[in-house]
C-alpha cells in the first residue's frame, strides 16, 4: 500500500526538549511538506522540500528544523526555540512539478508539558 | 493574516439535500484552488480542484464554483450522504510558488440521516 506514515500518533515532551517527528512516504513523490494545525486556524506551512537535500521555509519556520537526506523521509524537529509547540502536525507529499493535490499523513499530535 | 477564510465553522444538512460550503480569499493572485476532506484522526484527502481560468468544475456529486470577481469559492455536494460528514478545507496557491498552499480554517459538515 502506497502512502504516508507519521509516527508517533501522540507525543508528549517536557518544555525545553527538542523532539523529532517522523514522516515517511513510499509514493515516490519528489516534494514533501510539513504543516501545523491549531484550533480555529487553517493548516500553516512550516517547511517544504521540492527535492532531496533541498528545503525552503514556509510561513512559520521559526523554532523548527528539517532535513531531506532521502526522498522517502522528511523529519521535522521541534526545537526548544519554538514558543508554542503544542499542536497537530501534518506531513504531506506531492508529485513535482505538477501543482495540485498533496497527499497527507494521519498527523502527530504533540503536547509539550 | 488569514488569506483564505471559511467563515462557517459548521454546517448541518439533511441527507439527500444539497450541502454548500463557502470559502473566501483575499489574494487576487491565487490561481489554483482545492478542496480537501478530513475525517477525525486522519490526514486530509483531496476532493476536487479548480484553476482560475475556469468558473466551475464537477466530479460526480461534487462541484466547485469559482467567482473571481468576488474572490469566492464554493463546494456543492448533491445529494449529501451521511458519509460526507467531515471537515472540509479549501486551499489556494499563487502562481510560480511551487506547491505552497494557503488553507482555510475548515467547515465541519454533518449530514443528518
Amino acid at each position: 500500500d502506497g502512502g504516508i506514515t507519521q509516527s508517533p500518533k501522540y507525543l508528549f515532551r517536557k518544555e525545553g526538549q527538542n523532539v523529532t517527528l517522523s514522516c515517511e512516504q513510499n509514493l515516490n513523490h519528489d516534494a514533501m511538506y510539513w504543516y501545523r494545525q491549531d484550533p480555529g486556524q487553517g493548516l500553516r506551512l512550516i517547511y517544504y522540500s521540492q527535492i532531496v537535500n533541498d528545503f525552503q521555509k514556509g510561513d512559520i519556520a521559526e523554532g523548527y528544523s528539517v532535513s531531506r537526506e532521502k526522498k522517502e523521509s522528511f523529519p521535522l524537529t521541534v526545537t526548544s526555540a519554538q514558543k508554542n509547540p503544542t499542536a497537530f502536525y501534518l506531513c504531506a507529499s506531492s508529485t513535482k512539478p505538477i501543482a495540485g493535490r498533496q497527499f497527507f499523513g494521519p498527523g502527530t499530535r504533540l503536547t509539550v508539558l | 493574516d488569514q488569506q483564505v477564510k471559511q467563515n462557517s465553522p459548521s454546517l448541518s444538512v439533511q441527507e439527500g439535500r444539497i450541502s454548500i460550503l463557502n470559502c473566501d480569499y483575499t489574494n487576487s493572485m491565487f490561481d489554483y484552488f482545492l478542496w480537501y476532506k478530513k475525517y477525525p484522526a486522519e490526514g486530509p484527502t483531496f476532493l476536487i480542484s479548480i484553476s482560475s481560468i475556469k468558473d466551475k468544475n464537477e466530479d460526480g456529486r461534487f462541484t466547485v464554483f469559482l467567482n473571481k470577481s468576488a474572490k469566492h469559492l464554493s463546494l456543492h455536494i448533491v445529494p449529501s450522504q451521511p458519509g460526507d460528514s467531515a471537515v472540509y478545507f479549501c486551499a489556494a496557491k499563487r502562481p510560480n510558488t511551487g506547491n505552497q498552499f494557503y488553507f482555510g480554517t475548515g467547515t465541519s459538515l454533518t449530514v443528518i440521516p
